[in-house]
């Protein structure tokens, strides 16, 4: 199985501040890597695929970057609706596999 | 808009089967493009993926619960299923299925809302 390593695991941030999260990958798996936000209660809504592909939708603010084992999650200024759950995933192989989350608060 | 919808008892015995039913509409389940997919989530943890298919019937299981997983898709009805044996209370959790395809990069762009299945006597 490609293990997924999220860091930090916790990460506390003001509004309009710039944030960064990283996922690293066991082995390498090109650009097969999609990031997702959940909100308490809510289902996980796919942010980027593709490592770096925005989706419909998701403000420009977020971006995604990597290739092969490390990749970044970068939000460059916070939003109050920002604050949530971040996860990566890597669709390279199966079983596909969620790195552990990332939990985004407010300082 | 693609909705997916989950269904299935909320409460299950120690020992039986979890049954969960994901109704698709607003689009085919029978696309060549797409797969289908089980995604569980215990409460205030993380994601873990569980299988998908494709509407050919091929599947893809996680390797820690292939031996107790079934996955089925019903083309009539545009519903896909999830069948998870010998369940403990381990297998607590949400719940989702998703679909992923070639227009969201293979990911999971769309989700049912989930649904809570407890393992309780």
């Amino acid at each position: 199985d490609i293990q997924m390593t999220q860091s930090p695991s916790s990460v506390s941030a003001s509004v309009g501040d710039r944030v960064t999260i990283t996922c690293r990958a066991s082995q390498g798996i090109s650009t097969w890597l999609a990031w997702y936000q959940q909100k308490p209660g809510n289902t996980p809504k796919l942010l980027i695929s593709a490592a770096s592909s925005l989706q419909s939708g998701v403000p420009s603010r977020f971006s995604g970057s990597g290739s092969g084992t490390d990749f970044t999650l970068t939000i460059s200024s916070l939003q109050p609706e920002d604050f949530a759950t971040y996860y990566c995933q890597q669709i390279k192989s199966f079983p596909i596999t969620f790195g552990q989350g990332t939990r985004l608060e407010i300082k | 808009q693609l909705h997916l919808q989950e269904s299935g008892p909320g409460l299950v015995k120690p020992s039986e089967t979890l049954s969960l039913t994901c109704t698709v509409s607003g689009g085919s389940i029978s696309s060549s493009n797409y797969y289908w997919g089980w995604i569980r989530q215990p409460q205030g943890k993380g994601l873990e993926w569980i299988g998908s298919l494709h509407y050919t019937g091929n599947t893809f299981y996680n390797p820690s619960l292939r031996s107790r997983v079934t996955i089925s898709v019903d083309t009539s009805k545009n519903q896909f299923s999830l069948k998870l044996s010998s369940v403990t209370a381990a297998d607590t959790a949400v719940y989702y299925c998703a679909r992923r395809g070639n227009t969201s990069g293979f990911a999971y762009a769309y989700w049912g809302q989930g649904t809570l299945v407890t393992v309780s006597s």
